[in-house]
């Protein structure tokens, strides 16, 4: 059964901090790992990997795959308030290009 | 999200009853896909569609049908809503190997 697993899935940290949250997975038809941010409604795109070793950067975040371990680690660094979300790591493996996502990482970050 | 609209945005019914959902996108992706978002599960596939009258049916389709008849709509109905259908109920568009966009979201409660 193809599955996602992210961890840790609570996290509180202070602002200024860096914080690395992992998704590791297993999936038949592995085409991309892409992760999502979650406020209080829809998913917001972050990132999509297909490549291994190849780094994602956007800003204070960034994210690298390892499609021999099969995972995947999104860091955030200098976190702020505004950061405090869901973070859902997803993979697409379905045969009709539909994403298996983890439960997700709730992060809270304090002032 | 620009592109993709749901509705509608929050519904309650009663037990029995029938409920449509609608999702509609002016993007043109082929792709569309009904999630259910629970606490403690994730985000899990109800039926996606490849196609106009191309369906099938995704983890958790028990008790939901969809119907798309046109590429810019994808509908889901509750045929006799239940309580434990009660849940945030999100649509995605996707096209090739790109990411999903999501909806806004209809939080359905069945009392």
């Amino acid at each position: 059964e193809d599955k996602v697993v992210q961890s840790p899935l609570s996290l509180v940290v202070h602002e200024g901090d860096t914080v690395t949250l992992n998704c590791s997975y297993e999936v038949t038809n592995f085409r991309s790992l892409l992760w999502y941010k979650q406020e209080k409604k829809a998913p917001t795109f972050l990132f999509m990997l297909t490549s291994s070793g190849i780094e994602k950067k956007s800003g204070r975040l960034s994210s690298i795959l390892d499609k021999k371990e099969l995972f995947s680690i999104l860091n955030i660094t200098a976190t702020q308030t505004g950061d405090s979300a869901v973070y859902l790591c997803a993979v697409n493996g379905g045969s009709q290009g539909n994403l298996i996502f983890g439960k997700g990482t709730k992060l809270s970050v304090k002032p | 999200d620009a592109g993709i609209t749901q509705s509608p945005r929050h519904k309650v019914t009663e037990t029995g009853t029938p409920v449509t959902l609608r999702c509609h996108q002016t993007e043109n992706h082929r792709y569309m896909y009904w999630y259910r978002q629970d606490p403690g599960h994730g985000l899990r596939l109800i039926h996606y569609s490849y196609g106009v009258k191309d369906t099938d049916k995704g983890e958790v389709s028990d008790g939901y049908s969809v119907s798309r008849s046109k590429t810019e709509d994808f509908l889901l109905t509750l045929e006799s809503a239940t309580s434990s259908q009660t849940s945030v109920y999100f649509c995605a568009i996707s096209e090739a190997d790109y990411g999903y966009t999501f909806g806004s979201g209809t939080r359905l409660t069945v009392v």
